[in-house]
């Protein structure tokens, strides 16, 4: 079972959806990321995050430490947001583990 | 700034032969990491260097080597190339561990 799960692994929505990404570690962390990754190939990092919520622009990310959980929201989805959205904690030891990501597609 | 860059972009490699697949970051980065990335599978960890001189193994660095002389350069080498080693290669880097990493656009590596 890998340390860090997500769900769903592929997800396609209509434009203007409200979009939940979902995020497990079984690993005590000292810190989250969310990434996104562009048809290109590219990868860039959307937030990171120790505890609580942080939101910028129409995106979400939540963290329940107790439960080890964080979801990523989407909020009023747009073809542009169609992309490979990875999950990686920073575990206590300082490695850095990734979920396998969630692709998800937009339509218009 | 540049950020961090890689070449080459794309390369196709034969069973045995060797190559070095480089990265470069000209943000005073301490930290800088070479993942891989298979289809289907999250990013593993091959090598990491927490500074100049300092380097360490990750998840799955067999196969691999790395070198750090200095900050701004951590070149990947592939000494005997082997078809379990296809995959899409991006190197990162960070002021510091824990912080956000910025990723470098990838090699995507084939060999046949």
């Amino acid at each position: 079972k890998n340390e860090v799960e997500q769900s769903p692994q592929n997800l396609t929505a209509q434009e203007g959806e409200f979009i939940t990404i979902n995020c497990s570690y079984s690993v005590g962390i000292s810190a989250l990321h969310w990434l996104q990754q562009h048809p290109g190939g590219g990868i860039v990092s959307l937030f990171m995050l120790s505890s609580g919520k942080k939101k910028h622009g129409r995106l979400i990310a939540t963290i329940n430490i107790q439960e080890k959980h964080s979801s990523l929201h989407i909020t009023a989805s747009h073809p542009r947001d169609s992309a490979v959205y990875i999950c990686a904690v920073i575990s206590n030891n300082n490695d850095m583990r990734f979920g396998a990501g969630t692709r998800l597609t937009v339509k218009p | 700034n540049a950020g961090v860059t890689q070449t080459p972009k794309f390369r196709i490699l034969k069973i045995g032969q060797s190559m070095t697949l480089q990265c470069a970051q000209d943000m005073n980065h301490n930290y800088m990491y070479w993942y891989r990335q298979d289809p289907g599978m999250g990013l593993k960890l091959i090598y990491y260097s927490v500074g100049a001189g300092i380097t360490d193994k990750g998840e799955v660095p067999n196969g691999y080597n790395v070198s750090r002389s200095t900050t701004e350069d951590f070149p990947l080498r592939l000494e005997l190339a082997a078809p379990s080693q296809t995959s899409v290669y991006f190197c990162a880097s960070s002021y510091a561990s824990g912080t956000s990493p910025l990723f470098g656009p990838g090699t995507r590596l084939t060999v046949l």
